[in-house]
């Protein structure tokens, strides 16, 4: 079946450590999405990429890296520098022009 | 004033009822139009997309577009407990805009 898959489900970390969270589809779309989800807040688009080897900041990108050198993966780092990182973080795909997105189930970072 | 406005509810209502659910968007630019279900700790599902003025219906649910007035609307039908969860409006056209969703509880 295609689909968006993120990894892990639920995650935990100390404060001060970076920490990959990984999504991957093989749904063959183009466009990529990492969003945040707080509760009140709605979804907040952190990075995107619409192609291979390329991406643009998002509303809250400061304290996030991210990279796209396959088509099919595009992972999210949480820096130490992200003031707020206890969040869940939501992976999406989309195909080429006015697409909606598709969503992955999410991963749940917990920092303490 | 929000780009995409949405009450967050909850909205609780009986087994059976029909429910409706709005969203607002103040960017008459705004050229397509989403609606998406997520269920607790679970990442959103499409339920309805349009590029239109007007209704589409799919099994129980009819998305409705009144570009005129900036207002989207998400009718449930026959409403099921299987239908309590979150739904999120999501209004776009470069870049695309998510409402907070509203909590919908349906009470058997």
């Amino acid at each position: 079946d295609g689909g968006i898959t993120q990894s892990p489900k639920y995650l935990f970390r100390k404060e001060g450590q970076n920490v990959t969270l990984s999504c991957e589809q093989n749904l063959n779309h183009d466009a990529m999405y990492w969003y945040r989800q707080d509760p009140g807040q709605g979804l907040r688009l952190i990075y995107y990429s619409q192609i291979v080897n390329d991406f643009q900041k998002g509303d809250i990108a400061e304290g996030y890296s991210v990279s796209r050198e396959k088509k099919e993966s595009f992972p999210l780092t949480v820096t130490s520098a992200q003031k707020n990182p206890t969040a869940f973080y939501l992976c999406a795909s989309s195909g080429t022009g006015r697409q909606p997105l598709h969503f992955g189930n999410g991963t749940r970072l917990t920092v303490t | 004033q929000k780009e995409v406005e949405q009450d967050p509810g909850p909205l609780s209502v009986p087994e059976g009822a029909i429910v409706s659910l709005n969203c607002t968007y103040s960017n008459s630019a705004f050229q397509y139009f989403m609606w998406y279900r997520q269920y607790s700790r679970k990442g959103p599902e499409l339920l309805m997309y349009t590029y239109s003025s007007g209704n589409k219906e799919d099994g129980r649910f009819t998305a409705q577009v009144d570009k005129s007035s900036k207002y989207i609307s998400l009718f449930i039908r026959d409403s099921q407990p299987s239908d309590s969860a979150t739904y999120l409006c999501a209004i776009g056209d470069d870049k695309i805009i998510f409402g907070k969703g509203t909590r919908l509880h349906i009470l058997p």
